[in-house]
């Protein structure tokens, strides 16, 4: 089992609707939840980070973890073509491994 | 000033060139990383350094060697590359090294092609 994961897509969404991006994750004890979003040959942008169960809003950005599920998930409201990239979903695992663990992807493309 | 500045933006060298991909930042960050990302597939880690050591090697092979001069300045020096080499790599940094991984800030990345 990959220790992230995520539908690679692409997933298609009309404008102006909502974009849902979900992860899974392996390790029950991972701390820290990160979506960064990357544009096609630029580098990554962190956009929203959470810590604890529940959603986070930040502007068009919703953030969900739920822990006992093992899964974070991105909502984007309102959705733009300007949010048309790939979205890394990020995990920092539990104390005493160091690495920060990416997920492959998710190729979003919002269809004016 | 919020950014993190890598050179060059694209090289291109041969297989028995010497290079150097060079990566700045001025946030006071004290915990740097190199990445290394193939087309279409995420950043793999290469290297951390915490406050100007190093701190992590992801058995990278010796061909590529970091240096961290002082706590602004990361650098990758490359020797004797390989095609398969070919890549975005990417410098990263984020503030606190107690928190490794957090928030990270990537530079724009120097896309490298080895022929």
């Amino acid at each position: 089992q990959k220790e992230v994961e995520q539908n690679s897509g692409p997933l298609s969404v009309p404008e102006g609707a909502i974009a849902s991006l979900n992860c899974t994750y392996s390790d029950r004890g991972s701390q820290s939840f990160f979506w960064y979003r990357q544009y096609s040959g630029k580098s990554p942008e962190l956009i929203m980070s959470i810590y604890s169960n529940g959603d986070k809003e930040d502007g068009r950005f919703t953030a969900q973890l739920n822990k006992a599920s093992q899964y974070v998930s991105l909502l984007i409201r309102d959705s733009q073509p300007s949010d048309s990239a790939t979205y890394l979903c990020a995990v920092v695992p539990p104390r005493g491994n160091e690495k920060l663990t990416f997920g492959t992807g998710t190729r979003l493309t919002i269809i004016p | 000033d919020t950014e993190v500045t890598q050179t060059p933006k694209h090289l291109v060298m041969g297989m028995t060139n010497k290079k150097s991909l060079k990566c700045e930042q001025h946030m006071g960050h004290r915990a740097m990383y190199w990445y290394k990302q193939k087309a279409k597939k995420p950043p793999e880690l290469m290297f951390v350094y915490s406050y100007e050591k190093l701190s992590i090697n992801e058995s990278v092979p010796s061909r590529f060697s970091p240096e961290c001069p002082n706590s602004s300045l990361l650098n990758l020096h490359l020797h004797a590359l390989q095609p398969e080499d070919s890549a975005l790599y990417l410098c990263a940094s984020s503030q606190d090294p107690a928190a490794l991984n957090e928030k990270l800030f990537f530079g724009s990345g120097t896309q490298l092609s080895v022929l």
